[in-house]
């Protein structure tokens, strides 16, 4: 299983964009990149995934690094309700989720 | 439709009795996950099942630890003589069964043994 790298903690401003990275270096080519939330007292939320090209949706947008060894998580306008940790996962052929410590977002009014 | 529903959503026991957690997760899923999540930590790989088989039980801390999906749907996760460092938040997701596809999770079991 592909190892992840996440900074423990982050702040932003409130309606201002979040750029939350990740390093999963020991990746492998089929693995896809996962990242999703978990906001206080809740289970995981998913968030976005891609393979090899950037990924938009309505919550978030991804960007893999060309020699794909890095992820970044682009929230474009933060509000309070996106306060959670985020997580980063390489998912594999084993299908399996292996969740890090994640990165926990702080938003300030 | 209704999502991941797990229950009961809090349990206490005493230490050394038997436990039952079961999930429920959405129609025509085949692919249904376990994790733990203690408390400030990411959650925990338990077991994962793709239709009735375990495809991957390496999560399991030990053999007091099993998890059955007799019918490809529900599914429990048993635990036998409690300890107490078994307290945790014990999670259930589900997702249609391919990689690369968005896996949706329960509100989760809070487990405490006294």
């Amino acid at each position: 299983d592909a190892k992840t790298t996440q900074p423990n903690s982050m702040e932003s401003n409130e309606e201002e964009p979040v750029h939350l990275p990740c390093n999963h270096s020991t990746i492998s080519g089929t693995d896809y990149i996962h990242w999703y939330r978990q906001l206080p007292s809740q289970g995981p939320e998913y968030v976005i995934h891609g393979l090899t090209s950037n990924v938009n949706n309505r919550m978030a947008s991804l960007a893999i690094a060309e020699d794909r060894k890095s992820s970044t998580l682009i929230l474009h306008r933060a509000t309070l309700r996106d306060a959670a940790v985020y997580y980063c996962i390489p998912q594999g052929g084993t299908y399996k989720y292996i969740f890090g410590t994640g990165t926990r977002l702080k938003v300030l009014a | 439709g209704a999502g991941v529903s797990q229950t009961p959503s809090n349990k206490v026991t005493e230490k050394g009795k038997y436990v039952e957690l079961r999930c429920d997760p959405i129609s025509g899923h085949t692919a249904l996950y376990w994790y733990r999540q203690s408390l400030g930590q990411g959650p925990e790989f338990l077991i994962y099942f793709q239709g009735t088989g375990a495809a991957d039980d390496s999560g399991l801390p030990n053999d007091r630890f099993f998890a059955v999906r007799p019918e490809g749907s529900v599914s429990t996760l048993k635990i036998q003589r409690t300890e107490r460092g078994d307290s945790a938040v014990y999670l259930c997701a589900s997702s249609p069964g391919s990689r690369g596809t968005e896996a949706f999770f329960g509100q989760g079991t809070r487990l405490t043994v006294v």
